[in-house]
């Protein structure tokens, strides 16, 4: 079956624009998580959904990001006013359910660059 | 704070030699532990997960890991590597009251030596 996918593969934008990254989770999994991956910081959590509800946003670096899911389905990260700091890997995975034992499914990620 | 470390950053073996990797991690109570391996230009895939019981378990591709909650570490270990096991591997922590949160180590890059 398909697993996780994300859109586009790779983004290269310049600084002060903003950009969109989607993620289509495993059809039925009802659990959404996004994460970023890059030279500094590593792999760090961001976000995730509960059907289409985040309850913690914590994780999120600024408020020039955010995120929605709709439909239980699709998931978009958005970034605004993108600086070089945002250059990294995005990466989505997906659960069947939220739980911490859920096995996640990652996508092949978002290459973000920020001129 | 949770937290997991990866030693090593990088680490070279022969074909054929055997490999551990080192995992420790920082946590309150007994965490959810998993161990997950990127290759180039790939996703992540989980290669294997401890919760509770048996202190060894046993994972795809031919790896195993060890829990040992005095020294809070959680080991990978591969008897016998081949080449295509060449990628980074990451440990992750999964706190069990943050959803499903995972707390990644800083991954360890394996070269493979023919």
């Amino acid at each position: 079956g398909a697993g996780v996918s994300q859109s586009p593969s790779n983004k290269v934008t310049e600084k002060g624009k903003d950009v969109e990254l989607r993620c289509d989770p495993i059809s039925g999994h009802t659990a959404l998580y996004w994460y970023r991956q890059s030279l500094g910081q590593g792999l760090e959590f961001l976000i995730y959904f509960q059907g289409n509800s985040a309850p913690d946003k914590s994780g999120l670096p600024s408020d020039r990001f955010s995120a929605e899911r709709t439909g239980g389905s699709v998931s978009t990260l958005t970034i605004q006013r993108t600086q070089q700091e945002d250059s990294a890997v995005y990466l989505c995975a997906s659960s069947l359910v939220l739980a911490a034992k859920d096995t996640q499914y990652f996508g092949p990620g978002t290459r973000l660059t920020v001129l | 704070a949770q937290s997991v470390t990866q030693p090593d950053i990088h680490i070279t073996v022969s074909e054929g030699a055997s490999l551990e990797l080192r995992c420790n991690y920082s946590y309150g109570a007994t965490p959810y532990l998993f161990w997950y391996v990127q290759s180039p230009g790939q996703g992540l895939q989980l290669l294997l997960k401890y919760f509770s019981g048996d202190t060894l378990v046993q994972g795809i591709k031919g790896f195993e890991a060890e829990f040992k909650r005095s020294q809070s570490s959680f080991n990978l270990r591969k008897p016998s590597v081949h080449w295509s096991d060449a990628a980074e591997y990451f440990c992750a922590v999964g706190p069990n009251n943050q959803g499903g949160k995972l707390i990644f180590g800083q991954g360890t890059e394996l070269s493979v030596k023919p």
